[in-house]
């Protein structure tokens, strides 16, 4: 069980278009998802705590008009990247709690052109 | 600040041998400390985790302790095998189900 997944895993964009990343909880409800963004060879970044029917609260630092959360139902928040910039470019990987421990999908590797 | 380091450098290993990560943190009181494996360009995957409570846990070849006075996890993979060679993440988290922070990750690498 606790299986979330992410799609799509990989996606090229222009620069100055929006992206759109969904995660799903497979077997289970999470009120409460995570976004994170991980830079080569770096460590995973908290951005921002998704909940479910409510908005989402940001790390500091993190736009949240740029990184749009939407958490709308409770196996499925959207991290959408508006004008996607080059330096926007980066790992993007979501999480879901389950039973005390927080599981995570494979990540989605972002390019933008 | 709140620092969570573990050690940069790769720990390169012999099959067999027991590989010792080691995860240290200041200006923190996690209430549970959580290691993680992750794979080139895969998500975190979830292997143990522990309260501050606890002094030792293990799984299989796993073991972690978790030293509060200390501030320090130390995690012990024993009879390594190539296919551990992997990156390890330590977290800490102040509440169930609250938000991690990850340390940098150690690189694991088993030779044969």
């Amino acid at each position: 069980g606790a299986v979330v997944s992410q799609h799509p895993s990989w996606v090229i964009c222009k620069s100055g278009t929006s992206v759109k990343i969904e995660c799903r909880s497979l077997d289970f409800q999470a009120t409460t998802m995570f976004w994170y963004r991980q830079f080569p060879k770096q460590s995973l970044m908290l951005m921002a705590t998704s909940n479910e029917g409510s908005k989402a609260t940001y790390e500091q630092g993190v736009e949240k008009d740029k990184f749009l959360i939407n958490h709308a139902s409770l196996t499925l928040s959207t991290l959408t990247v508006t004008s996607a910039h080059p330096e926007d470019s980066s790992f993007y990987i979501c999480s879901a709690n389950f039973q005390e421990t927080q599981y995570f999908g494979p990540g989605t590797r972002l390019l933008v052109l | 600040s709140q620092k969570i380091e573990q050690n940069s450098e790769a720990l390169n290993i012999q099959e067999g041998k027991t590989a010792t990560l080691t995860c240290n943190y200041t200006n923190y009181s996690p209430a549970y400390l959580q290691w993680y494996r992750q794979d080139p360009g895969r998500g975190p995957v979830f292997l143990l985790l522990i309260r501050e409570n606890e002094k030792e846990k293990r799984k299989e070849r796993l073991k972690v302790t978790f030293d509060t006075t200390l501030k320090q996890s130390l995690f012990h993979i024993t009879a390594s095998q190539p296919a551990d060679s992997a990156t390890y993440l330590c977290a800490l988290d102040k509440a169930a189900g609250n938000k991690l922070t990850f340390g940098g990750g150690t690189r694991v690498l088993v030779k044969p």
